[in-house]
């Protein structure tokens, strides 16, 4: 499945750091979102972006900062993180709209780790 | 707030049925979706249902939906080692969000 395609696939960062992550979709959606999977805990919805606009900023730390150039595309920077921010960060996409499915399709994700 | 649950193991017998049940709170719901997630791997898509539908049936996979109850349940015949894997009910609300089950980690063994 390369619907959806994610980099780095691991990532492992000090807390001082900075670091991007990178989304590309190739279904021609017109809606990208940023998801947190932690153990144990529910998927968590961090970021969406519709038709390149946020649309929804689900209480996210500012040391998580999405950009979404064009409706392709959709980056997460990362500075200053903590250790409990290890997680994998999935990328999904969806088409919304009267003509969309609205299913979301996910990246295989970014394995984080913070020391 | 609206909440999804789902029980966390189900262990079956290769050949056997394998169904995994979900409920969820919110009345409003559009469609409810099942993911599979294999390990190192991100979700994948495996079928939904809207929510004014109460059975969708996709080769293997049988979805069945209560609406008066708000439960949901994936029906899978036949079931493989390599189905082995955590299944994640979702369903939509009306904020057009997607609201996960915390996962049901299923297992099949010889």
């Amino acid at each position: 499945e390369t619907g959806v395609t994610q980099t780095p696939r691991h990532l492992v960062m000090g807390m001082t750091n900075k670091k991007s992550l990178k989304c590309e979709q190739h279904l021609g959606h017109n809606a990208m979102y940023w998801y947190k999977q932690s153990a144990k805990k529910p998927l968590e919805l961090m970021f969406v972006y519709n038709f390149k606009e946020q649309t929804e900023n689900n209480s996210v730390p500012s040391r998580f900062s999405p950009e979404c150039p064009n409706s392709s595309h959709l980056f997460l920077h990362l500075h200053t993180l903590q250790p409990e921010d290890s997680a994998l960060y999935l990328c999904a996409s969806s088409q919304e709209g009267p003509a969309g499915g609205y299913e979301q399709y996910f990246g295989p994700g970014t394995r984080l780790t913070v020391t | 707030g609206e909440d999804v649950e789902q029980s966390l193991f189900l262990s079956v017998r290769e050949g056997d049925s394998s169904v995994i049940n979900c409920t969820y709170t919110d009345s409003s719901s559009t469609y409810l979706y099942w993911y599979k997630q294999e390990p190192g791997a991100g979700l994948q898509l495996l079928t939904y249902i809207f929510s004014n539908m109460d059975m969708k049936q996709d080769q293997r996979l049988t979805v069945l939906l209560n609406k008066k109850d708000k439960h949901l349940s994936l029906r899978i015949a036949d079931t493989q080692t390599g189905d082995s894997a955590i299944y994640f009910c979702a369903e939509r609300d009306n904020t057009d969000k997607l609201i996960f089950g915390t996962g049901t980690r299923l297992q099949v063994f010889p």
